[in-house]
């Protein structure tokens, strides 16, 4: 069973579109993150969520919306793309009991835009 | 703020050959630091972490990490290089107080070559 997966895995959308993106964990964790990483392969944070509530928004822009309907699932909305939201979208989760709690990392959502 | 510095972004090694992949950390309290793992189209995979329990860190693969704190360093070693460790290797800092957010290097990729 997939601990930590994303749907879809690969995305190609004209700009300006609005889409959203899937993350569910079955490993019993209560915080889940998203992360993006661009053509160089440089990850950064985006969102952090524990029990549903946001704790990290890591300056993101506003048409980046996080939804998290219970801990084991965090969505990603994205408004009016752009082409330079273009990249690789990890969703991550761990348990929140210490600051050195790995993170377990989806295999990742492929956005490309056109 | 925390950040790390991984030097070469580029690796290439013998099979066989000793694996050396080089992280410096930057922190005003004391880190917990990591090192993941990034197989081509896959997420990232944890292969070692320091807490502050062991300096020298053993993980999966047969990796280990020596956190020196007189050198702010947590360089990544493997006594011999397999074709199967070619991948790209993220090391990634966290702090108490950070929200369990994971700070990461620029990446290393690692080659393997017969």
């Amino acid at each position: 069973d997939t601990a930590v997966s994303q749907t879809p895995k690969y995305l190609v959308t004209q700009m300006g579109n609005d889409k959203s993106i899937k993350c569910e964990q079955n490993l019993g964790h209560d915080t889940m993150y998203w992360y993006k990483q661009d053509s160089k392969k440089f990850l950064k944070i985006m969102f952090s969520y524990n029990n549903k509530e946001l704790i990290i928004n890591e300056t993101v822009p506003n048409r980046f919306s996080p939804k998290s309907p219970d801990k084991a699932h965090l969505n990603l909305h994205i408004n009016s793309l752009e082409l330079g939201d273009s990249a690789v979208y990890f969703c991550a989760s761990s348990n929140s009991g210490g600051f050195n709690q790995p993170q377990h990392f989806g295999d990742g959502t492929r956005l490309s835009i056109l | 703020a925390q950040s790390v510095t991984q030097l070469g972004s580029h690796v290439s090694v013998s099979e066989g050959a000793l694996v050396l992949l080089r992280c410096n950390y930057s922190s005003s309290v004391p880190p917990y630091l990591f090192w993941y793992v990034q197989y081509p189209n896959q997420g990232l995979q944890l292969l070692l972490k320091y807490t502050s329990a062991a300096t020298l860190v053993k993980g999966i693969n047969g990796f280990e990490a020596e956190f020196k704190k007189s050198e702010t360093s947590f360089h990544l070693t493997k006594p011999s290089a397999h074709m199967s460790d070619a991948a790209e290797y993220f090391c990634a800092v966290s702090v108490t107080g950070g929200g369990n957010k994971l700070t990461f290097g620029t990446g290393t990729q690692l080659k393997v070559e017969l």
